[in-house]
This record gives structure tokens, sequence and C-alpha cells, in this order.
């Protein structure tokens, strides 16, 4: 079935650059994506990679993707404290299907 | 962009009780809806996939008669949680997909039943 898998936990200095990695099994996948968790709150899309791209940036967010080996990246430049939060890995085919999320990896950013 | 509307953002409820949640599209019209659960410190769980003007698919495990839901306009999918018990209390987020990818999440709603 399908499965994402990410590492839990994530500490940077801030201003250093985060990285946080994620592994997924569907190789139908047509999105895979980033999400965004503060505390209490429900989830913000951050970015997004189609799966015959790979690498997307966009501003401070740098995906790479390796389809090959389905591993999912995302770099994190001049990481601040507002980016401390829960990030989720989650892939799906096209259409209007559900997502599959990963864990969930919490970035704490130290002053 | 589309938004989700969820509501109520936090409810506290006796054990025993029903507790509705409602996720609206604002600006879009949903025929899909899914609901997710989140235990504390875990991922998303997808509990079902609800559709306008037909019954919910639920996923394995999760116990229909005890999450109601309903999809009974394109702008507005319920959840009741039905004699809600402690073991209940977790927070639950809607989302739907109207073409965007990656679909838009309501806020979440934390559920705490005492």
């Amino acid at each position: 079935g399908e499965d994402v898998e990410q590492s839990l936990f994530l500490s940077v200095r801030e201003g250093d650059s985060s990285v946080i990695n994620c592994t997924y099994t569907d190789s139908s996948s047509t999105y895979l994506y980033w999400y965004k968790q503060e505390p209490g709150a429900g989830l913000q899309l951050l970015t997004y990679i189609f799966s015959n791209m790979d690498m997307k940036q966009d501003q401070r967010l740098t995906v790479l993707l390796n389809k090959k080996d389905k591993h999912l990246s995302l770099r994190i430049a001049d990481t601040q404290t507002g980016d401390s939060a829960i990030y989720f890995c989650a892939e799906s085919p096209a259409g209007n299907t559900p997502l599959v999320f990963g864990k969930g990896t919490r970035l704490s950013v130290i002053a | 962009g589309a938004v989700v509307s969820q509501h109520p953002s936090r409810v506290i409820c006796k054990s025993g009780t029903s507790v509705k949640i409602e996720c609206r599209s604002l600006d879009f019209q949903a025929t899909t809806m899914f609901w997710y659960r989140q235990f504390p410190k875990q991922s998303l769980m997808l509990m079902a996939t609800s559709n306008e003007g037909s019954k919910a698919t639920y996923e394995q495990g999760v116990e229909k008669d005890k999450f109601l839901i309903n999809h009974a306009s394109l702008t507005l999918s319920t959840l009741t949680v039905t004699s809600a018990h402690p073991e209940d209390s977790s927070f639950y987020i809607c989302s739907a997909r109207v073409g965007d990818p990656g679909g838009t999440f309501g806020s979440g709603t934390r559920l705490t039943v005492v």
C-alpha cells in the first residue's frame, strides 16, 4: 500500500539551512507536496512538485525529487524562528483523491 | 484562492453527547471532501471521503455509525461524532480538492471529550 516516511525531528540554528527528507512508495503519484502545520492550526500548503520535475524553487524553499529512489526533500534557506512547525510530506495520484501523509517532521529553530 | 471554512475550531463536550463539525467551501463547489483525524504528534489519518448527494466512503477501521458524515450540498459537509467518549478527543480536519494540487484544508477542530 501507500506509505510515506519522514524523520520526526530536526533542529537547526537560525540562519542555517534546513533539509527535511521524505520517502514514498507510490510510483504513480502525480504530485508530491509539502505542508506546514503550526501548533493548533490546520495545514498550509507550502509547495508541491509535479512528478516529472526534478527540482522546484520558490523563494527560500527548494524541493528536490528523485523519482527513481522515490525520495523528496524540502530545503529551507536562511531558516527563521517563524519556520518552527511540523512539516508534512504527502503524495497522491492525480484527480480528486485524498492525500497520504507522512508522520511529519517537527522543525525547531534555535535563535 | 479556494477557502474551506471549518467550525468550530475548538469544542469541549461531555462524554455521551454528540458534536457536529462543519466544513464549508466558501468560493467554490466541492463535490468531494475528505475528513482526517490527527492524534497528538502523529500524522493525519484519512477517516472518510464525503461525496455530495451520496453516502460517504469510510476507511477501514472507522465506525460509520459513530462518525456520521453528511454532504447535502456542494458547499457543506458535516461530521457528527455521536456518543462521544474521551478516546474520540482529537484534531479533526476537512479538505476539498478542486483542481488545485493538494487541495484546500480547513483550519481544524480540536475536540476534547470530558
